[in-house]
């Protein structure tokens, strides 16, 4: 059984300040992880993904994420946010053998002027 | 790019009727999903489906609950008879595989139950 702990239900920042999203999972086998977006009254939109490769991962704008096994996380990072980054971050897990995307509760993001 | 079609936006029904939601999924996918969320919270994974069977559901996945792509047409949630406790926002969502892959998300479709 797969697990995502997002420890902070809401973060807030002011604009042009980093921020960094955290995601912890639990699941023994190959995983794959990703990280969506969810503006107010909105569908979910994709940011980014792992799955093998560079642990490092870019997605659309300017959000990074950073794969560690020995840690199991996938933290979200973004240098300089903008006033549109205000939004629901969730993370995703799903193991390699199933097709059941798994979401944290989400951590919601206020970037304030 | 690709887009998940769900139809409608919004849906108002009687407690104990029939309603059916709608997901055109993207062209080229196989793989389809049902993820419930409730007042903006965490998304609840429903029910996957691929090669025309159910493959995996949830407990929240109950007998009032049937889901069908007939001829290759439109993916349906069915919810009949629907309670109250249905109220939620419903979004359908497709992939082209199973692991791996980008999994795109419908808008939703808000299920009010009165």
């Amino acid at each position: 059984t797969q697990t995502v702990s997002q420890s902070d239900a809401h973060v807030t920042v002011f604009e042009g300040d980093s921020v960094e999203l955290r995601c912890n999972y639990s699941y023994g086998g190959s995983i794959y992880l990703s990280w969506y977006i969810q503006h107010h009254g909105r569908g979910l939109q994709f940011l980014l993904k792992y799955y093998s490769g560079n642990p490092v991962v870019q997605g659309v704008n300017g959000f990074k994420a950073e794969f560690s096994k020995s840690d199991s996380s996938f933290h979200l990072r973004k240098a300089s946010v903008h006033w549109s980054d205000s939004a629901v971050y969730f993370c995703a897990v799903k193991n390699s053998a199933g097709n059941k995307l798994t979401f944290g509760i989400g951590t919601r993001v206020l970037v304030r002027p | 790019g690709p887009k998940v079609l769900q139809i409608p936006s919004h849906q108002i029904i009687d407690m104990g009727q029939m309603v059916t939601l709608n997901c055109d999924p993207v062209s080229n996918h196989l793989y389809f999903y049902w993820y419930k969320q409730i007042l903006g919270q965490q998304m609840e994974f429903l029910v996957n489906f691929y090669n025309g069977k159910v493959m995996e559901k949830s407990k929240l996945f109950k007998d009032q609950f049937s889901v069908e792509r007939p001829d290759g047409s439109y993916f349906t949630l069915k919810i009949q008879p629907t309670a109250l406790e249905d109220s939620a926002v419903y979004f359908c969502a497709s992939s082209r595989t199973g692991a791996g892959t980008e999994v795109f998300f419908g808008k939703g479709t808000r299920l009010t139950v009165v």
